[in-house]
């Protein structure tokens, strides 16, 4: 069963800081998800990547495959980005499941 | 746009009840999961289905049950519901490729807070 680990799990930065989320896991994956969940409850997704690095606005999201591990960037943070991160490992080809880390709760204070 | 949608956003309930959670997608999906959301153990699986009447157990299947009669449509059934079952429950559906690829992004519904006295 694969473990996903993420760090730190609270996080509290000031509004234009350059913020990283880090996400570890134990076994090989076929893709890592990043999510991102605001208060009341509803769960966007916001990458999926197998390799490299994808872009999207202020946000950056890299994978080392070799060492098993993610990264979350928040270029130029805004009190919007207040959320709480979650990655999640899909785990093999064929795989349905996703294996989800315990989230990082950001704010950003103006 | 993929919209799942969940059939209460708030819940109250009494210990024994059996309730009923629906949850529809719109974009015939094969996958549809249902997971719980717990303060300091995240997002949890109960159950999945990858085609009509077709299910899988998650990590934490007791006590609850659920029901795929039609492709859109995936419910969670608490038999007889307890307090430890006051949660936030989050249903989810994906496209299966058979690839366990990118595309298997999954979709979230807008949860479910259940109380249970």
């Amino acid at each position: 069963k694969n473990e996903v680990e993420q760090s730190p799990q609270n996080l509290t930065a000031q509004e234009g800081e350059f913020i990283t989320i880090n996400c570890s896991y134990s076994v090989g994956i076929s893709a890592l998800h990043w999510l991102q969940q605001h208060p009341g409850g509803g769960i966007v997704s916001l990458f999926m990547l197998s390799s490299g690095k994808k872009k999207h606005g202020r946000l950056i999201a890299t994978i080392n495959i070799q060492e098993k591990h993610s990264s979350l960037h928040i270029t130029a943070s805004h009190p919007r980005d207040s959320a709480v991160y979650i990655c999640a490992a899909l785990s093999g080809a064929g795989s349905y499941q996703l294996t989800f880390g315990k989230g990082t709760k950001l704010s950003v204070i103006p | 746009d993929v919209k799942v949608t969940q059939s209460s956003r708030y819940l109250v309930k009494r210990t024994g009840e059996k309730v009923f959670l629906e949850c529809v997608q719109d974009m015939d999906h094969e996958n549809m999961f249902w997971y719980r959301q717990d303060p300091g153990l995240g997002l949890r699986l109960i159950y999945f289905s990858y085609d009509v009447k077709m299910k899988e157990k998650g990590d934490i299947p007791e006590g609850y049950s659920v029901s795929r009669e039609k492709k859109e449509r995936f419910s969670l059934i608490l038999e007889s519901a307890s307090t430890n079952q006051t949660s936030m429950y989050l249903c989810a559906s994906s496209l299966s490729t058979g690839l366990g690829s990118i595309q298997e992004t999954q979709y979230f519904g807008p949860g479910t807070r259940l109380l249970v006295l």
